[in-house]
C-alpha cells in the first residue's frame, strides 16, 4: 500500500524567507500529486498539482517532482504570517487506480 | 458560498450512542469522500462513494457505515460510538475519480465520543 511521509513534522520560518517542505512516496508508478493547505480549524484547500517531473508554480507556491526519488517538494516564496498552517501533500497512481493518500503534514510557522 | 457543508461542526456523544455526520455538496460532483484526521496521522480515508445509492470501503471502514441518498448528500454513521473514533471528519467531493480528481473539503466536523 501507499506510504506517503512528509518532512520535517514542523518549521518555523522567517517573514519573507523561502519555505521548503517534503514528501516522500512509495509506489513508483504515482503520477498525481497535489499540495493542500488546512488552517487551524478549517478544512482543505488545493494549493498546486502537479503530474509530471520538473515544477509547477501556482502563485507564490512551486512544486517540484522527482518521481526517480520518489520525492515531490513544495516551495513556498516570501511566505507570510498567514500562510501560517498544515501542508499535507496527496499522492495517488491513476493506472493502478488508488485514490489519494495523505501525508501527515508539515506545520508551517511564519513570524514576523 | 461554501460547496461542501457538514454537520454538525461540532459533537459530543456517549460510548455506545448513535452518530450521524451529515455532508452536502453544490458542486454537482459524482463522488464524495468521508475522511478522518488525527494527530500523526494525517487524513485517512473510510467510505467514499461515485454514485447515489452506492458506497465503498476506504482504508478504515470498520466501526463506520456510509449513506449516499442522492448526488448531493453523503451520511456517515456510528452505530455504537467508541472513544477510539474521537476525531475531526471531513467530507470532499470531486468531479472524477478519487485517484485523479481535486478534492473539495468541507470544513470539517469535531467529533467527542465520552
Amino acid at each position: 500500500q501507499q506510504k506517503v511521509q512528509q518532512s520535517p513534522e514542523s518549521l518555523t520560518v522567517s517573514e519573507g524567507a523561502m519555505a521548503s517542505l517534503n514528501c516522500t512516496f512509495s509506489d513508483r508508478s504515482s503520477d498525481n500529486f497535489r499540495w493542500y493547505r488546512q488552517h487551524s480549524g478549517k478544512g482543505l484547500e488545493v494549493l498546486v498539482s502537479i503530474f509530471s517531473d520538473g515544477e509547477k508554480e501556482e502563485g507564490s507556491f512551486t512544486a517540484h517532482l522527482n518521481r526517480a526519488s520518489l520525492h515531490v517538494f513544495l516551495h513556498i516564496r516570501e511566505p507570510q504570517p498567514s500562510d501560517s498552517a498544515l501542508y499535507l501533500c496527496a499522492v495517488s497512481a491513476v493506472l493502478s487506480g488508488t485514490y489519494q493518500r495523505f501525508g501527515t503534514g508539515t506545520k508551517l510557522q511564519v513570524v514576523p | 458560498e461554501a460547496a461542501v457543508t457538514q454537520s454538525p461542526r461540532s459533537k459530543v456523544a456517549v460510548t455506545g450512542g448513535k452518530v450521524t455526520l451529515s455532508c452536502h455538496q453544490t458542486n454537482n460532483h459524482d463522488y464524495m469522500y468521508w475522511y478522518r484526521q488525527d494527530t500523526g496521522h494525517g487524513l485517512r480515508l473510510i467510505h467514499y462513494s461515485y454514485v447515489a445509492d452506492s458506497t465503498e470501503k476506504g482504508d478504515i471502514p470498520d466501526g463506520y457505515k456510509a449513506s449516499r441518498p442522492s448526488q448531493e448528500n453523503f451520511s456517515l454513521i456510528l452505530e455504537l460510538a467508541s472513544l477510539s473514533q474521537t476525531a475531526v471528519y471531513f467530507c470532499a467531493s470531486s468531479d472524477s475519480g478519487g485517484d485523479t480528481g481535486q478534492l473539495y473539503f468541507g470544513e470539517g466536523s469535531k467529533l467527542t465520543v465520552l
